[in-house]
């Protein structure tokens, strides 16, 4: 199985500031990775896939980039509405994994 | 609008059997595969399997093969997941999401099955 790790698994933040999240894989996944946001209570909600495509409706201060094995995902100005948990997935094989999460909360 | 409806959250005893499932809207049921995750109480994501609608192929996740059994009705645009025997460790919420032809990743993705096993 190819095994996702997220850095940090917390980060404490304020409105207005940027915010970047790390995903790595295990081994090569190409660009074949996804971000979703997941709030309390509600269904993950997919913001990037293919590594760096924002998916439609979704603002574009969101924005995901790739190096190798590692990916990243950006928020470049936070908003209220963006206080949540985000997960990377990887979409490359079988089966299917995803990043343990970062909680993104008020600073 | 594309949109996955779950069925209402359930209370079970260890050794009874379930049944949960998913009706697609909105779009071709059986054109995109549906895939299950399980998210247990305060975790993470995990991947269960996923069915091809169209033909009911499915593909497991070695984690669950054998702990649950994935189906659909492509006549009722529904996907299912079931146990033929709960533990208590299958307390958690399950999710269907959509993926498409060529890719992985889940678009959109029902509301949530929020599942209790406990005597």
């Amino acid at each position: 199985d190819i095994q996702m790790t997220q850095s940090p698994s917390s980060v404490s933040a304020s409105v207005g500031d940027r915010v970047t999240i790390t995903c790595r894989a295990s081994q090569g996944i190409s660009s074949w990775l996804a971000w979703y946001q997941q709030k309390p209570g509600k269904a993950p909600k997919l913001l990037i896939y293919a590594a760096s495509s924002l998916q439609s409706g979704v603002p574009s201060r969101f924005s995901g980039s790739a190096s190798g094995t590692d990916f990243t995902l950006t928020i470049s100005s936070l908003q209220p509405e963006d206080f949540a948990t985000y997960y990377c997935q990887q979409a490359n094989s079988f089966p299917l994994t995803f990043g343990p999460g970062t909680k993104v909360d008020i600073k | 609008e594309v949109q996955l409806v779950q069925s209402g959250a359930e209370v079970k005893k260890p050794g009874e059997s379930l049944k949960i499932s998913c009706m697609g809207s909105g779009y071709t049921f059986s054109s995109y595969w549906i895939s299950w995750v399980r998210q247990m109480p305060g975790k993470g994501l995990e991947w269960m399997g996923r069915i091809d609608p169209s033909d009911s192929y499915t593909t497991y996740s070695p984690s669950f093969q054998g702990h649950v059994t994935i189906s659909a009705d492509k006549s009722i645009s529904t996907a299912y997941l079931q146990w033929s025997s709960l533990k208590a460790s299958d307390t958690a919420i399950y999710y269907c999401a959509r993926t498409g032809s060529g890719h992985n990743w889940f678009d959109p993705w029902g509301q949530g099955t929020l599942v209790t096993v406990s005597s």
